[in-house]
């Protein structure tokens, strides 16, 4: 079964860091570009960063950049997502989702970690 | 960057109904458009790319058209499990902006 799941989420506080992971399985996972999106509590879909197959490019949002890293380990069939000087409007839902075709769509997500900045 | 706008924000529709759904670009995408699903406490789920073309295992029911800077998504039969929150999504360029989400509830 193809699938994704994140991991590491959770409650920190602001200025702090946090690593998250999302382990790929059921596919070849270093033939895809990644992705991760975030949500806040009752809010829409928003995308934070973008890494291609063998890690050599990212992308990032303008909210996230110079605080967030992307990156990836395709022995170990991980993406991973490195936030640091967390601020409370960070508190979101993060999923990562892997790209396909021609038009760059996120066809599977994983579950989603919560990640809450607060003190 | 590009803005992407949904319209209408929440949509009030009963099973069997025939809905759509609008979504425009700040700028022209070309068919660089994608659609999801989502529901309460769920990851979303991938149902159009490229403007008007299905994922696999998506009922022929939805569809969608447009190109440029104009597109939707549409329902032809509302059924009970359609009744989520849709947006639209630019591939065009990064930072792959989002809609701001159509939530489609029962009537």
């Amino acid at each position: 079964e193809v699938q994704l799941v994140e991991s590491g989420g959770g409650l920190v506080q602001p200025g702090g860091s946090l690593r998250l992971s999302c382990a790929a399985s059921g596919f070849t996972f270093s033939s895809y570009w990644m992705h991760w999106v975030r949500q806040a509590p009752g809010k829409g879909l928003v995308w934070v960063s973008r890494i291609n197959s063998d890690g050599s490019s990212t992308s990032y949002a303008d909210s996230v950049k110079g605080r967030f890293t992307i990156s990836r380990d395709n022995a170990k069939k991980t993406l991973y997502l490195q936030m640091n000087s967390l601020r409370a409007e960070d508190t979101a839902v993060y999923y990562c989702a892997r790209e396909i075709g021609v038009y760059d769509a996120f066809d599977i997500w994983g579950q989603g970690t919560m990640v809450t900045v607060s003190s | 960057d590009i803005q992407m706008t949904q319209s209408p924000s929440s949509l009030s529709a009963s099973v069997g109904d025939r809905v759509t759904i609008t979504c425009r670009a700040s700028q022209s995408i070309s068919r660089y458009l994608n659609w999801y699903q989502q529901k309460p406490g769920k990851a979303p789920k991938f149902l159009i790319h490229a403007a008007s073309s299905l994922q696999s295992g998506v009922p022929s029911r939805f569809s969608g058209s447009g190109s440029g800077t104009d597109f939707t998504l549409s329902i032809s039969s509302l059924q009970p499990e359609d009744f989520a929150t849709y947006y639209c999504q630019q591939s065009y360029s990064t930072p792959y902006s989002f809609g701001q989400g159509t939530k489609l509830e029962i009537k």
